[in-house]
């Protein structure tokens, strides 16, 4: 069975800083996805980045980017240069397959609030 | 385009109503997802879709029922819901890649749904 462990509640961040929440995973899958989203309190979960199991770089999106060690299973989602509509909570996610069909398992969340 | 698109927004139902709630999405897309999420929780699956016939169901109550009609269309019956029942459900849909494991889901803005 696969599992998200997001370690981090809550994170408090100066508009303008960088910001690192945590995501490790355990899996006995030699391919899978990791994906990070972001959920603000309207409620839509917003697509931010994806990594693949044998992906060679880091994945980077805009301000996004990964930090994705293998050895370690970890997959920590740096944003750069954070803003006040980056408060919202963040979700990291694996993907697992049964059944002929997919489905993404999710970590319990980190709430990111960026202060002025 | 990534435009999942969920109606009603928000809905309240008495515990003997029967409603439904809908997901669209013109991408092409041949897997579609339910998920529900309740209150600083993270998203748990209910139902996956996979061209249009039902490939996994979340040992989910039978007052959920899920119909793809259409390749574009999800819709969500609901029948004699509990309070409990209450929570964002959130509709998603999964791109086609290859390699598979590069594949991803986006998700809808969600109905909120409250049972009376």
């Amino acid at each position: 069975a696969q599992k998200i462990t997001q370690t981090q509640p809550g994170m408090f961040v100066q508009e303008k800083e960088a910001v690192t929440l945590d995501c490790t995973y355990d899996t006995s899958d030699p391919s899978y996805g990791l994906f990070w989203y972001k959920q603000p309190s309207s409620g839509e979960m917003i697509f931010l980045i994806y990594q693949g199991s044998y992906d060679q770089q880091n994945a980077t999106e805009g301000r996004y980017s990964l930090n994705f060690q293998k050895a370690r299973k970890s997959a920590n989602l740096v944003i750069s240069a954070s803003q006040l509509g980056d408060s919202a909570m963040y979700f990291c996610a694996m993907r697992e397959y049964r059944g002929g069909s997919e489905k993404l398992v999710f970590g319990k969340g980190t709430k990111l609030t960026v202060n002025p | 385009d990534t435009e999942v698109t969920q109606t009603p927004k928000h809905l309240v139902m008495g515990m003997t109503n029967k409603k439904s709630l809908k997901c669209e999405q013109h991408m092409g897309h041949r897997a579609m997802y339910w998920y529900k999420q309740k209150a600083k929780k993270p998203p748990e699956l209910m139902f996956v879709y996979s061209y249009e016939k039902l490939s996994i169901n979340e040992s989910v109550p039978s007052r959920f029922s899920p119909e793809c009609p259409n390749s574009s269309l999800l819709n969500l019956h609901l029948h004699a819901l509990q309070p409990e029942d209450s929570a964002l459900y959130l509709c998603a849909s999964k791109t086609s890649a290859v390699p598979r494991n590069r594949e991803k889901l986006f998700f809808g803005s969600g109905t909120q749904l409250s049972v009376l």
